[in-house]
């Protein structure tokens, strides 16, 4: 079964400076896709940015980006330049054989980041 | 544009009462999904539907029961609520052939 571990409960950083939100998974397929999610304190989910098991480089949106390590099973969320509105809770996310018919897209328990002013 | 969207968003139950959880989504999606969030455990899938008439058990399903009579609708159902559903419920969908879910708000509900 699919395993998704955030060790970071809680992270804080200086406004304008970079973060990083580690994400390790356990899987013993070959194709999968791993994914993160914004939730601020409204409760939404915001997806985020989205890595694929295959994909040679890694994935870059705006100020995210992700940090994939494929041998090490580890799929770090990096935030450049922190803005307030950064504060949120953020999880990582992973689903087996994407593009295919597996639904059970796995969770990790998330990493609360509060950017300081 | 809607996106998909959840009612009630608030819900207080006594323990043995059920309810329904509504989910609707205006973009065609095949795919729906329930979570339900709890602290320091993400995300966890309750049921979920690949289409019209059909649905399937996610990691959680003890509890809970789904329909989906209508391609846009994905209801869930507590028939007798306990205090250990007390979560925040949300639902999320995607189109065929898509990697991301599009989630709703989240439903919070408090069983007493």
């Amino acid at each position: 079964a699919q395993k998704i571990t955030q060790t970071q409960p809680g992270m804080f950083v200086q406004e304008k400076e970079a973060v990083t939100l580690d994400c390790t998974y356990d899987t013993s397929d070959q194709s999968y896709g791993l994914f993160w999610y914004k939730q601020p304190s409204s409760g939404e989910m915001i997806f985020l940015i989205y890595q694929g098991s295959y994909d040679e480089q890694n994935a870059t949106e705006g100020r995210y980006s992700l940090n994939f390590q494929k041998a090490r099973k580890s799929a770090n969320l990096v935030i450049s330049a922190s803005q307030l509105g950064d504060s949120a809770m953020y999880f990582c996310a992973m689903r087996e054989a994407p593009g295919y018919n597996n639904n059970d897209m796995r969770f990790g328990a998330g990493t609360r980041l509060t950017v300081k002013p | 544009n809607a996106g998909v969207t959840q009612t009630p968003k608030f819900r207080v139950l006594k323990t043995g009462q059920s309810m329904t959880l509504l989910c609707a989504q205006d973009m065609n999606h095949e795919y729906m999904y329930w979570y339900r969030q709890d602290p320091g455990m993400g995300l966890r899938l309750i049921h979920y539907s690949v289409g019209e008439g059909t649905t399937a058990k996610g990691e959680v399903p003890d509890g809970y029961n789904v329909s989906r009579l209508k391609k846009q609708n994905f209801l869930l159902g507590l028939e007798s609520a306990a205090p250990s559903q007390t979560s925040v419920y949300f639902c999320a969908s995607r189109i065929s052939g898509a990697n991301v879910l599009t989630f709703g708000a989240g439903s919070r509900l408090t069983v007493l």
